[in-house]
């Protein structure tokens, strides 16, 4: 059974830095481009950043440089390192595993975790 | 960036309606459109991938069509589980981009 998850939540300070973690279990972690998708308050789904099998990395553009994703193939676990957090990152952040379909290298986000909640406030 | 524009943005039907909500994208995304369902205080759970395959355990009643530019969601006879709130996503390109979301009420 595909499992997924989210822990590292919390009550952070604006300017403050946080990291999310995602453990996975279930699958071969390591042949799975994994991400990140948050949801405010209230408000819809918004995608944050994925972390191919190879390594490779790709973010939204409101990270502007604060949000930096990893993965530990021998730990199956992923990362999410959020720096300068702002009001506007209070959320509940989802990890989410990826699988591919026809020639797209994304795919679907097959298998969400539960969430875990960042509130930024002061 | 990949705009999806998801209509209505609200809907109320009964039990046993048949529905459909539709997924407007800002550019060519082939079939590279998935569709969501999420319940309050829950995970999203994925219904429809690339347009129109059914995701695994996924009641034969939600149906998804459209390619290029034009989708829809359709779910037949509905059920009271399924009153829920409903996203489409292109995963043609990054960055990944999701619809507004339409929150579907029981009548």
């Amino acid at each position: 059974e595909v499992q997924l998850v989210e822990s590292g939540g919390g009550l952070i300070q604006p300017g403050g830095s946080l990291r999310l973690s995602c453990a996975a279990s279930g699958f071969s972690f390591r042949d799975y481009a994994m991400g990140w998708v948050r949801q405010a308050p209230g408000k819809g789904l918004e995608w944050v950043s994925v972390i191919r099998d190879s390594g490779r990395t790709f973010y939204a553009a409101f990270v502007e440089g604060r949000f930096t994703i990893s993965r530990d193939n021998s730990k199956s676990t992923m990362y999410l390192q959020i720096n300068s957090l702002r009001a506007e990152d209070t959320a509940v952040y989802y990890c989410v595993r990826t699988a591919p379909y026809g020639t797209g290298w994304y795919g679907k986000n097959d298998f969400w975790g539960q969430g875990t909640l960042v509130t930024v406030s002061s | 960036d990949d705009q999806l524009t998801q209509s209505p943005s609200s809907l109320s039907a009964f039990v046993g309606d048949r529905v459909t909500i539709t997924c407007r994208a800002s550019q060519n995304i082939d079939t590279y459109l998935n569709w969501y369902q999420q319940k309050p205080g829950k995970a999203p759970k994925l219904l429809i991938y690339a347009a129109s395959s059914l995701h695994s355990g996924v009641p034969s009643r939600f149906s998804g069509s459209g390619s290029g530019t034009e989708f829809a969601l359709t779910i037949n006879t509905l059920q009271p589980e399924d009153f829920a709130t409903y996203y489409c996503q292109q995963s043609c390109r990054t960055p990944i981009t999701f619809g507004q979301g339409t929150r579907l009420d029981i009548q």
